[in-house]
């Protein structure tokens, strides 16, 4: 099995901050990474895979980085819409695996 | 438009069995691997099972192993997670997900709740 380190879990940020989410792998994944973004009440939507491919139709001020066990979800410009919680998930084994989830609360 | 739609959810006893389906529109059904994911209130996202598109490959958590059955219609579009011996800790919001050509799951239906309760 394949352990997932999200941190923080918790965040607080204001609208126009930079933010960062680390997600980071007990071994090894390549850049079998996707990152999702999910709102109360709602089934969550995949943001980025590969590690660093931005899904189509999501904003450019998402961006991915990382390969093998250290990963990183970027938020340039936190804008009203992206307070939410953010998951990682592994596809390079199974089972597959989530990370604990993010937080993203307005401070 | 690329759809999924979770159904069979609902309040069953411990022991119990319960049968959820996924109707799949928008997309040829028959070329995707499906998953199950599930999601018990207030936690994060686990998940559940994976099928191939010919469902040559099936797997599953240690969670549910021995107790779920994931299969799928690809003549109907639709996608089953037969759940027995139900556990209170079964409880969770389930979706069904396609698995993304490129990795990831997208889409995600918009889930059906199972509560496991005496």
């Amino acid at each position: 099995v394949i352990w997932m380190t999200q941190s923080p879990s918790l965040l607080s940020a204001s609208t126009g901050d930079r933010v960062t989410i680390s997600c980071r792998m007990s071994q090894g994944i390549s850049s079998y990474l996707a990152w999702y973004q999910q709102k109360p009440g709602k089934a969550p939507e995949l943001l980025i895979y590969a590690a660093s491919t931005l899904q189509s139709g999501v904003p450019s001020r998402f961006s991915g980085s990382g390969s093998g066990t250290d990963f990183t979800l970027t938020i340039s410009c936190l804008q009203s819409e992206d307070f939410a919680t953010y998951y990682c998930q592994q596809y390079y084994s199974f089972p597959w695996t989530f990370g604990q989830g993010t937080k993203v609360e307005i401070k | 438009e690329v759809q999924l739609v979770e159904s069979g959810g609902g309040l069953v006893k411990p022991g119990g069995s319960l049968r959820l389906s996924c109707a799949a529109s928008g997309f040829t059904f028959s070329s995707y691997s499906m998953n199950w994911v599930r999601q018990a209130p207030g936690k994060g996202l686990e998940w559940v099972s994976s099928i191939s598109s010919s469902s040559s490959y099936i797997y599953y958590a240690d969670s549910v192993k021995g107790r779920f059955t994931i299969s799928r219609d690809n003549a109907k579009n639709s996608l089953y997670l037969q759940m027995n011996s139900l556990r209170a800790e079964d409880t969770a919001v389930y979706y069904c997900a396609r698995t993304a050509v490129a990795g990831g799951f997208d889409p995600w239906g918009q889930g059906t709740l199972v509560t496991v309760s005496s």
